[in-house]
């Protein structure tokens, strides 16, 4: 979707490394969310955040941190501590009015171990 | 647990209406139905989402029983561009979505 930009594409992690994907959105939405898909599978809710300097756990948010200084920003950090981390991660953003507006997804980060 | 029950697999004929159905028998008042789309390694696309009425879009249109029980998304000339995972998915303004398996669409020529 526009306005919606995940780095990088591709990304490569070796045994006991924290590393960070970048969801940035120029969209002004108040929420913004991370989901993982395995292979053959739907999204599950890692984190979300419907305002700056606050977020929530999903449904499976241990091993991964985040944080939400800026409404553009919400970067995903997988830590050492998630032992299964290859997968597909996609953020989503959306406008908070109200009015159920649908989510908007970025193409997604593919998070592989070495 | 997703709350929308989907076939799993379904073919069109190129050119001929794609007719998408979807369950939700345990929908909430306040809680709308969405479509999204997903093509191999691409993030989901938004299709369109419905209340009660029935809606149209330049995409698609979703028809919305009057229980709310079920609902039918209608890609109204389907091409091969239109292959991809449909997901019918209920939610609130939490924004909180919960995907399931989705309907795996093949447009054939």
């Amino acid at each position: 979707d526009g306005g919606i930009t995940q780095s990088p594409k591709y990304l490569f992690r070796k045994e006991g490394q924290n590393v960070t994907l970048s969801c940035e959105q120029n969209l002004n939405h108040d929420a913004m969310y991370w989901y993982r898909q395995d292979p053959g599978q739907g999204l599950r809710l890692i984190y979300y955040s419907q305002i700056v300097n606050d977020f929530q756990k999903g449904d499976i948010a241990e091993g991964y941190s985040v944080s939400r200084e800026k409404k553009e920003s919400f970067p995903l950090t997988v830590t050492s501590a998630q032992k299964n981390p290859t997968a597909f991660y996609l953020c989503a953003s959306r406008e908070d009015r109200g009015g159920n507006q649908p989510q908007h997804f970025g193409d997604g980060t593919r998070l592989s171990i070495l | 647990d997703a709350k929308t029950t989907q076939p799993p697999s379904m073919d069109c004929a190129e050119g001929r209406a794609a007719n998408l159905p979807c369950n939700h028998s345990t929908i909430s008042g306040n809680e709308y139905v969405y479509w999204y789309r997903q093509i191999h390694s691409q993030g989901p696309q938004y299709i369109i989402h419905g209340l009660k009425n029935n809606e149209t879009n330049e995409m698609a249109s979703l028809i919305i029983t009057e229980d709310r029980k079920s609902s039918t998304l209608i890609l109204p000339h389907a091409t091969l561009r239109d292959t991809a995972v449909y997901y019918c998915i209920v939610g609130n303004q939490g924004g909180k979505l919960i995907f399931g398996q989705g309907t795996e669409l093949s447009v054939k020529p």
